[in-house]
């Protein structure tokens, strides 16, 4: 099984862009979508990318996806930060019969 | 709307049993795969297990084969986990979720969660 990397925590200012790195341990980060679920606190999960840079209806087009074939990683880059962004943000992947889950990124919009 | 409640947490001991269920709504049930994905306090998302529209294909993530079984009654728009030999390290918030129609691969919906404690 491979293993999804985030970083533990990112902090950006109202109205500036941050990225969110997930990065694969093994096999190549192209071969299987991914996946960005949004976690306010006291609230399920929600999706807010799916197959590497498609957009759920509703959610914003200031969300977007990308994958890096040459660091092995995906993307989730939010532009135009709102202080309702603030939540943690989780990739997912899979292989042939499992998921597996990134460690979360918590972002703080201050 | 599609809904997903989650049903059967509680405290239970270690090396006892419980078992989940999701009542599902809004959207034709056996037309889906599901998963059962959970979160221990404080910490990250975790994938359980999935099983197919007929329930023909199950997977499980290791730390709970041979303890856990997902199951369906299309039937009843009920999806199910039985959790046997439970551990300390099962404490989590257990969800249901809708995965979604293009794949097998990502959830489209996710309930609300039912937290299950093991401690004695």
């Amino acid at each position: 099984n491979f293993m999804l990397t985030q970083p533990h925590s990112v902090s950006e200012s109202p109205g500036k862009t941050v990225t969110i790195s997930c990065t694969r341990s093994s096999g190549s980060i192209a071969s299987n979508y991914v996946q960005w679920y949004q976690q306010r606190p006291g609230s399920s999960p929600t999706t807010v990318i799916y197959e590497d840079n498609q957009r759920p209806s509703g959610v914003p087009d200031r969300f977007s996806g990308s994958i890096d074939s040459s660091s092995n990683s995906a993307s989730l880059t939010i532009s135009g930060l709102k202080t309702e962004d603030e939540a943690d943000y989780y990739c997912q992947s899979y292989d042939s019969s499992n998921w597996v889950f990134g460690g979360g990124t918590k972002l703080t919009v201050l | 709307e599609v809904q997903l409640v989650e049903s059967g947490g509680g405290l239970v001991q270690p090396g006892g049993s419980l078992r989940l269920s999701c009542a599902a709504s809004g959207f034709t049930f056996s037309s889906y795969w599901m998963s059962w994905v959970r979160q221990a306090p404080g910490k990250g998302l975790e994938w359980v297990a999935n099983i197919k529209q007929d329930g023909s294909e199950k997977y499980y993530v290791d730390s709970v084969k041979g303890r856990f079984t997902i199951s369906r009654d299309n039937a009843k728009n009920s999806l199910y986990l039985q959790m046997n030999s439970l551990r300390a390290e099962d404490t989590a918030v257990y969800y249901c979720a809708r995965i979604g129609s293009s794949g097998w691969y990502r959830v489209d919906y996710w309930g609300q969660g039912t937290l299950v404690t093991v401690s004695s």
